[in-house]
Protein backbone atom coordinates (compact mmCIF):
# COMPACT_ATOMS: atom_id res chain seq x y z
CA UNK A 1 0.00 0.00 0.00
CA UNK A 2 1.34 3.34 -0.44
CA UNK A 3 1.28 6.13 1.93
CA UNK A 4 1.90 9.73 1.60
CA UNK A 5 3.20 11.53 5.10
CA UNK A 6 2.62 15.33 4.81
CA UNK A 7 4.19 17.32 7.35
CA UNK A 8 3.41 19.94 9.46
CA UNK A 9 -0.09 18.71 10.29
CA UNK A 10 -0.95 22.36 11.10
CA UNK A 11 1.00 25.93 10.55
CA UNK A 12 -0.45 29.04 11.89
CA UNK A 13 1.90 32.27 10.44
CA UNK A 14 1.54 35.82 10.16
CA UNK A 15 0.92 37.54 6.75
CA UNK A 16 4.12 38.14 5.07
CA UNK A 17 6.05 34.84 6.01
CA UNK A 18 6.86 32.37 3.78
CA UNK A 19 6.60 28.21 4.82
CA UNK A 20 7.12 25.01 3.27
CA UNK A 21 5.00 21.90 3.24
CA UNK A 22 6.01 18.72 3.01
CA UNK A 23 5.40 14.93 1.64
CA UNK A 24 7.06 12.36 1.48
CA UNK A 25 6.58 8.14 0.90
CA UNK A 26 9.16 5.19 0.52
CA UNK A 27 7.08 4.61 -2.73
CA UNK A 28 7.09 5.85 -6.24
CA UNK A 29 4.56 8.07 -7.64
CA UNK A 30 3.66 8.35 -11.63
CA UNK A 31 3.03 12.04 -10.59
CA UNK A 32 2.21 13.73 -7.60
CA UNK A 33 -0.67 16.48 -7.13
CA UNK A 34 -1.05 19.25 -4.68
CA UNK A 35 -5.08 20.48 -3.49
CA UNK A 36 -5.88 23.15 -1.91
CA UNK A 37 -9.79 22.71 0.11
CA UNK A 38 -11.98 25.26 1.69
CA UNK A 39 -14.58 24.05 4.52
CA UNK A 40 -17.10 22.22 3.31
CA UNK A 41 -16.29 21.64 -0.41
CA UNK A 42 -14.45 19.39 -2.60
CA UNK A 43 -10.89 19.84 -2.89
CA UNK A 44 -9.79 21.46 -6.44
CA UNK A 45 -6.75 20.85 -8.15
CA UNK A 46 -3.36 23.46 -7.70
CA UNK A 47 -0.62 21.51 -9.59
CA UNK A 48 0.45 18.18 -11.20
CA UNK A 49 3.98 17.39 -11.44
CA UNK A 50 5.36 14.43 -13.17
CA UNK A 51 8.83 14.01 -14.04
CA UNK A 52 11.31 13.73 -11.24
CA UNK A 53 13.37 17.14 -10.13
CA UNK A 54 10.10 18.94 -11.83
CA UNK A 55 9.90 22.52 -10.28
CA UNK A 56 6.46 24.11 -11.02
CA UNK A 57 5.76 27.79 -9.82
CA UNK A 58 2.38 29.43 -9.63
CA UNK A 59 2.48 33.08 -8.05
CA UNK A 60 3.63 32.96 -4.82
CA UNK A 61 3.86 29.22 -4.58
CA UNK A 62 6.93 26.54 -5.73
CA UNK A 63 5.98 23.22 -6.32
CA UNK A 64 9.04 20.35 -6.35
CA UNK A 65 9.00 16.84 -7.27
CA UNK A 66 11.70 14.75 -6.01
CA UNK A 67 14.09 13.17 -8.31
CA UNK A 68 13.33 9.63 -7.41
CA UNK A 69 9.46 10.62 -7.62
CA UNK A 70 9.39 10.01 -3.50
CA UNK A 71 8.58 12.92 -2.01
CA UNK A 72 7.35 16.99 -3.33
CA UNK A 73 7.04 19.89 -1.31
CA UNK A 74 4.99 22.98 -1.75
CA UNK A 75 6.63 26.50 -0.63
CA UNK A 76 4.76 29.27 -0.50
CA UNK A 77 6.54 32.80 -0.50
CA UNK A 78 5.08 35.99 1.24
CA UNK A 79 1.83 34.43 2.96
CA UNK A 80 -1.44 35.99 2.84
CA UNK A 81 -4.62 35.86 4.59
CA UNK A 82 -6.20 34.38 1.34
CA UNK A 83 -3.75 31.34 1.17
CA UNK A 84 -5.74 29.94 4.93
CA UNK A 85 -7.41 26.85 3.97
CA UNK A 86 -6.33 22.30 3.76
CA UNK A 87 -3.67 22.01 1.60
CA UNK A 88 -3.12 18.18 0.50
CA UNK A 89 -0.57 16.22 -1.48
CA UNK A 90 -1.64 13.49 -3.79
CA UNK A 91 0.34 10.42 -4.99
CA UNK A 92 -0.86 8.87 -8.50
CA UNK A 93 -0.18 4.95 -8.65
CA UNK A 94 1.60 2.90 -11.29
CA UNK A 95 -1.25 3.11 -13.87
CA UNK A 96 -2.22 6.65 -12.59
CA UNK A 97 -5.53 6.12 -12.22
CA UNK A 98 -5.59 6.29 -8.46
CA UNK A 99 -4.73 8.51 -6.01
CA UNK A 100 -3.75 8.28 -2.51
CA UNK A 101 -4.20 11.45 -0.32
CA UNK A 102 -1.30 12.46 2.60
CA UNK A 103 -3.39 13.59 6.03
CA UNK A 104 -3.60 17.02 4.84
CA UNK A 105 -1.93 20.52 6.08
CA UNK A 106 -3.78 23.27 7.77
CA UNK A 107 -2.81 26.51 7.18
CA UNK A 108 -3.28 29.86 8.75
CA UNK A 109 -2.14 33.11 8.07
CA UNK A 110 -3.34 35.75 10.30
CA UNK A 111 -2.98 39.20 9.00
CA UNK B 1 -18.30 21.20 -19.35
CA UNK B 2 -18.52 18.53 -17.31
CA UNK B 3 -20.13 18.52 -13.77
CA UNK B 4 -19.92 16.25 -11.05
CA UNK B 5 -23.35 16.45 -8.55
CA UNK B 6 -23.91 14.63 -5.01
CA UNK B 7 -26.63 14.60 -2.69
CA UNK B 8 -27.74 15.17 -0.08
CA UNK B 9 -25.29 17.95 1.17
CA UNK B 10 -26.06 16.76 4.80
CA UNK B 11 -27.34 13.57 6.75
CA UNK B 12 -27.63 12.66 9.88
CA UNK B 13 -28.57 9.36 10.28
CA UNK B 14 -29.69 6.90 13.65
CA UNK B 15 -27.50 4.22 13.83
CA UNK B 16 -28.09 0.51 12.20
CA UNK B 17 -29.95 2.51 9.69
CA UNK B 18 -29.56 1.88 5.92
CA UNK B 19 -27.66 4.53 4.29
CA UNK B 20 -27.74 5.60 0.21
CA UNK B 21 -25.21 9.05 -1.42
CA UNK B 22 -25.76 8.73 -5.42
CA UNK B 23 -23.48 10.68 -7.10
CA UNK B 24 -23.54 11.53 -11.12
CA UNK B 25 -21.59 13.62 -13.81
CA UNK B 26 -22.14 14.45 -16.49
CA UNK B 27 -20.36 15.70 -19.60
CA UNK B 28 -18.24 12.75 -20.12
CA UNK B 29 -18.40 9.36 -20.95
CA UNK B 30 -16.96 6.42 -19.25
CA UNK B 31 -15.54 7.82 -16.31
CA UNK B 32 -13.26 6.82 -13.60
CA UNK B 33 -15.23 7.16 -10.16
CA UNK B 34 -14.25 7.48 -6.98
CA UNK B 35 -15.82 7.41 -3.54
CA UNK B 36 -13.66 8.89 -0.66
CA UNK B 37 -14.06 9.94 3.00
CA UNK B 38 -12.39 12.46 4.66
CA UNK B 39 -12.45 13.16 9.05
CA UNK B 40 -12.72 16.60 9.87
CA UNK B 41 -9.57 18.94 8.68
CA UNK B 42 -7.93 15.64 7.49
CA UNK B 43 -7.05 14.08 4.23
CA UNK B 44 -9.00 12.06 1.83
CA UNK B 45 -9.27 7.94 2.61
CA UNK B 46 -9.72 6.40 -0.81
CA UNK B 47 -12.79 3.54 0.04
CA UNK B 48 -14.04 2.44 -3.59
CA UNK B 49 -13.32 3.23 -7.44
CA UNK B 50 -14.65 2.18 -10.29
CA UNK B 51 -13.72 1.98 -14.06
CA UNK B 52 -16.54 0.95 -15.37
CA UNK B 53 -20.15 -0.18 -15.36
CA UNK B 54 -20.59 -2.85 -12.71
CA UNK B 55 -16.43 -3.20 -11.52
CA UNK B 56 -15.76 -2.09 -8.10
CA UNK B 57 -12.76 -2.37 -6.24
CA UNK B 58 -12.66 -1.67 -2.63
CA UNK B 59 -9.41 -0.35 -0.76
CA UNK B 60 -10.65 -0.95 2.88
CA UNK B 61 -12.73 -3.47 4.48
CA UNK B 62 -15.15 -1.27 6.21
CA UNK B 63 -19.41 -1.48 6.75
CA UNK B 64 -19.62 0.38 3.45
CA UNK B 65 -20.22 -0.98 0.02
CA UNK B 66 -20.31 1.02 -3.93
CA UNK B 67 -22.51 0.24 -6.90
CA UNK B 68 -22.10 1.72 -10.46
CA UNK B 69 -25.39 0.72 -12.07
CA UNK B 70 -24.83 3.62 -14.69
CA UNK B 71 -21.89 4.73 -16.48
CA UNK B 72 -21.86 7.93 -14.71
CA UNK B 73 -23.82 6.82 -11.47
CA UNK B 74 -21.79 5.78 -8.75
CA UNK B 75 -23.36 5.41 -5.32
CA UNK B 76 -22.48 4.46 -1.95
CA UNK B 77 -24.60 2.03 0.82
CA UNK B 78 -24.80 0.74 3.69
CA UNK B 79 -27.05 -1.61 5.50
CA UNK B 80 -26.64 -0.97 8.96
CA UNK B 81 -24.69 2.83 9.76
CA UNK B 82 -22.21 2.20 12.77
CA UNK B 83 -21.18 5.66 14.71
CA UNK B 84 -17.88 5.01 12.98
CA UNK B 85 -19.81 5.47 9.58
CA UNK B 86 -19.48 9.70 10.59
CA UNK B 87 -17.30 11.73 8.49
CA UNK B 88 -17.19 13.81 4.89
CA UNK B 89 -17.99 11.52 1.89
CA UNK B 90 -16.50 12.71 -1.36
CA UNK B 91 -17.55 11.88 -4.77
CA UNK B 92 -14.44 12.67 -7.53
CA UNK B 93 -14.07 11.41 -11.15
CA UNK B 94 -11.46 11.14 -13.69
CA UNK B 95 -10.77 11.15 -16.83
CA UNK B 96 -9.45 8.19 -18.69
CA UNK B 97 -6.35 6.01 -18.36
CA UNK B 98 -3.83 8.12 -17.07
CA UNK B 99 -6.81 10.20 -15.08
CA UNK B 100 -3.81 11.63 -12.43
CA UNK B 101 -1.03 11.98 -14.42
CA UNK B 102 -2.52 13.90 -17.30
CA UNK B 103 -5.62 15.64 -15.73
CA UNK B 104 -6.83 15.84 -12.24
CA UNK B 105 -9.64 14.59 -9.31
CA UNK B 106 -12.85 16.83 -9.73
CA UNK B 107 -14.57 16.72 -6.73
CA UNK B 108 -18.35 17.09 -5.66
CA UNK B 109 -19.09 18.78 -2.81
CA UNK B 110 -19.50 16.43 -0.81
CA UNK B 111 -21.87 14.50 1.77
CA UNK B 112 -21.77 15.75 6.12
CA UNK B 113 -22.88 12.49 7.49
CA UNK B 114 -23.40 11.93 11.38
CA UNK B 115 -24.21 9.09 12.41
CA UNK B 116 -26.16 9.13 16.12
Amino acid sequence: TQLLEQSPQFLSIQEGENLTVYCNSSSVFSSLQWYRQEPGEGPVLLVTVVTGGEVKKLKRLTFQFGDARKDSSLHITAAQPGDTGLYLCAGAGEYGNKLVFGAGTILRVKS
Amino acid sequence: SQTIHQWPATLVQPVGSPLSLECTVEGTSNPNLYWYRQAAGRGLQLLFYSVGIGQISSEVPQNLSASRPQDRQFILSSKKLLLSDSGFYLCAWGRGARAFIDTEAFFGQGTRLTVV
